[in-house]
C-alpha cells in the first residue's frame, strides 16, 4: 500500500538552531513530492515541492527539503529556527500515473515547536 | 488562502442533522477537493471533482455528498450526521493543467457532531 511517514509527532528545536523534520514515503515509481504547513485556526499553505531534477529544493519562509530517492525520504530542513516557524507540517506524496484521481497521500504530520 | 473561502467556519450539530459546507474559490481552478482532518491521521480525501460534471468519490466517502454547482462551488453535505464525523473539514483547489501543481486550502470548517 502506498503511504507516508512522519516518524515524529513533535519537533522542538531551539530558536537559531538549525531544525529538520522528517518523512519517508512508500511509493512505487517516481512521486511528486509536497510540504505543506498549518498554523493554529488556518488551512495548509504550501511551502515547497519537488518535480524533478536537484534533490535540494528551496521554498518559501527560508524553507528547503532533500529529496533522497535511495532512502525513500525527504526531509524538511532549515538553517536557522525562527519562533514564528512553530506550526504543523504535513508531508504529502502525488503517486505517479495518478492523474486519473487527484490523490494526494498526507503524512500523519509533524509539530515544530521553536522555543526562545 | 484567501481565495478559498469556506462557510460556515464553526458549527455544532446533533446527530442525524443534515448539514452543508460550503466552499468558493476565485483563484479559476478547475479542480476542487474536500479533505477531512483528524488528529493524528492527517489529511484524508472525501470527495474530488475535476470539472463541474465530474465527481468522484475518494477513500472515505460514505456517510458524506458533494455538489459542485459551479465551477468556483463545491459543497460537501453530511446527509445524517453522526459523532464520529466531528473534525475539522478542509476545500482545496489546484489547476489541473499539471499533475505536480500544489493544491490551495481553505481555512476550514470545524464540526462538532453531539
Amino acid at each position: 500500500a502506498q503511504s507516508v511517514a512522519q516518524p515524529e509527532d513533535q519537533v522542538n528545536v531551539a530558536e537559531g538552531n538549525p531544525l529538520t523534520v522528517k518523512c519517508t514515503y512508500s511509493v512505487s515509481g517516481n512521486p511528486y513530492l509536497f510540504w505543506y504547513v498549518q498554523y493554529p485556526n488556518r488551512g495548509l499553505q504550501f511551502l515547497l515541492k519537488y518535480i524533478t531534477g536537484d534533490n535540494l529544493v528551496k521554498g518559501s519562509y527560508g524553507f528547503e527539503a532533500e529529496f533522497n530517492k535511495s532512502q525513500t525520504s525527504f526531509h524538511l530542513k532549515k538553517p536557522s529556527a525562527l519562533v514564528s516557524d512553530s506550526a504543523l507540517y504535513f508531508c504529502a506524496v502525488r503517486p505517479p500515473f495518478s492523474s486519473n484521481t487527484g490523490k494526494l497521500i498526507f503524512g500523519q504530520g509533524t509539530t515544530l515547536q521553536v522555543k526562545p | 488562502d484567501a481565495d478559498v473561502t469556506q462557510t460556515p467556519r464553526n458549527r455544532i450539530t446533533k446527530t442525524g442533522k443534515r448539514i452543508m459546507l460550503e466552499c468558493s474559490q476565485t483563484k479559476g481552478h478547475d479542480r476542487m477537493y474536500w479533505y477531512r482532518q483528524d488528529p493524528g491521521l492527517g489529511l484524508q480525501l472525501i470527495y474530488y471533482s475535476f470539472d463541474v460534471k465530474d465527481i468522484n468519490k475518494g477513500e472515505i466517502s460514505d456517510g458524506y455528498s458533494v455538489s459542485r454547482q459551479a465551477q468556483a462551488k463545491f459543497s460537501l453535505s453530511l446527509e445524517s450526521a453522526i459523532p464520529n464525523q466531528t473534525a475539522l473539514y478542509f476545500c482545496a483547489t489546484s489547476d489541473g493543467t499539471s499533475e505536480y501543481n500544489e493544491q490551495f486550502f481553505g481555512p476550514g470548517t470545524r464540526l462538532t457532531v453531539l
